[in-house]
């Protein structure tokens, strides 16, 4: 089965603090994905990432940054967090085989509250 | 842009009843995948099914079955014999065989099943 594990289920931050979620992926997967998830406004992209220390915008990339040194982990960082992060934060990650179509696989999620 | 409605925001099942959950799609290329996803209270995203643009036949998993009518542009997902464990949100997604990866999500719908 593929594994997908996020460092905390659950986190609280001050506002201006810098904030690492950390996901990390066994089945030697391609694509990593970080998501956000909010309701009304259903799960949004963040970044992307199809391979080691290559990284892609998705749809809300403001105020984030992400990094990818292993194959295995991909990290998303709040370099100064605001209440505005508040959220459930979700990784994912996906073989390459059929491009766009392959299924990702998703991580338990963060739930970040930013004070 | 690729879009996705799900137009039932809940829906109350009897246990060991069926249920359908409604999917419309929306997109002008000819090669796509289909997916659903249940999230749980937990908070954990699990695949439960997919279906590609160019499949011949409506896919199949255990209980889930996904009901492609890819001229009216529908993926619906049906649940048979509801467990009482199937409560839960219910997201369909969408992605294009395009390289940026990008899985789009229906705003959910919230299943209970009831005893």
């Amino acid at each position: 089965d593929v594994k997908v594990t996020q460092s905390s289920r659950y986190l609280v931050k001050r506002t201006g603090e810098k904030v690492f979620l950390e996901c990390v992926q066994d089945m030697d997967h391609e694509n990593m994905f970080w998501y956000r998830q909010d309701p009304g406004l259903g799960l949004r992209l963040i970044y992307f990432s199809y391979d080691v220390k290559m990284k892609e915008k998705g749809d809300i990339p403001e105020g984030y940054s992400v990094s990818r040194e292993k194959k295995e982990r991909f990290s998303l960082i709040l370099e100064s967090a605001s209440t505005n992060q508040t959220s459930m934060y979700l990784c994912a990650s996906s073989p390459l085989d059929r491009g766009g179509l392959e299924t990702q696989y998703f991580g338990p999620g963060t739930r970040l509250l930013v004070l | 842009a690729q879009k996705i409605t799900q137009t039932q925001p809940g829906m109350f099942v009897q246990e060991k009843e069926a249920v359908t959950l409604d999917c419309t799609y929306d997109t002008s290329d000819p090669s796509y995948g289909l997916f659903w996803y249940k999230q749980p209270s937990s908070g954990e995203m699990i695949f439960l099914i997919y279906q590609g643009s160019y499949d011949q036949q409506n896919a199949t998993e255990g209980r889930y079955s996904l009901n492609f009518q890819k001229a009216r542009k529908s993926a619906n997902l049906v649940i048979s014999a509801s467990q009482l464990g199937d409560s839960a949100m219910y997201f369909c997604a969408m992605s294009l065989n395009s390289p940026d990866y990008k899985l789009s999500f229906g705003a959910g719908t919230t299943v209970t099943v009831r005893a």
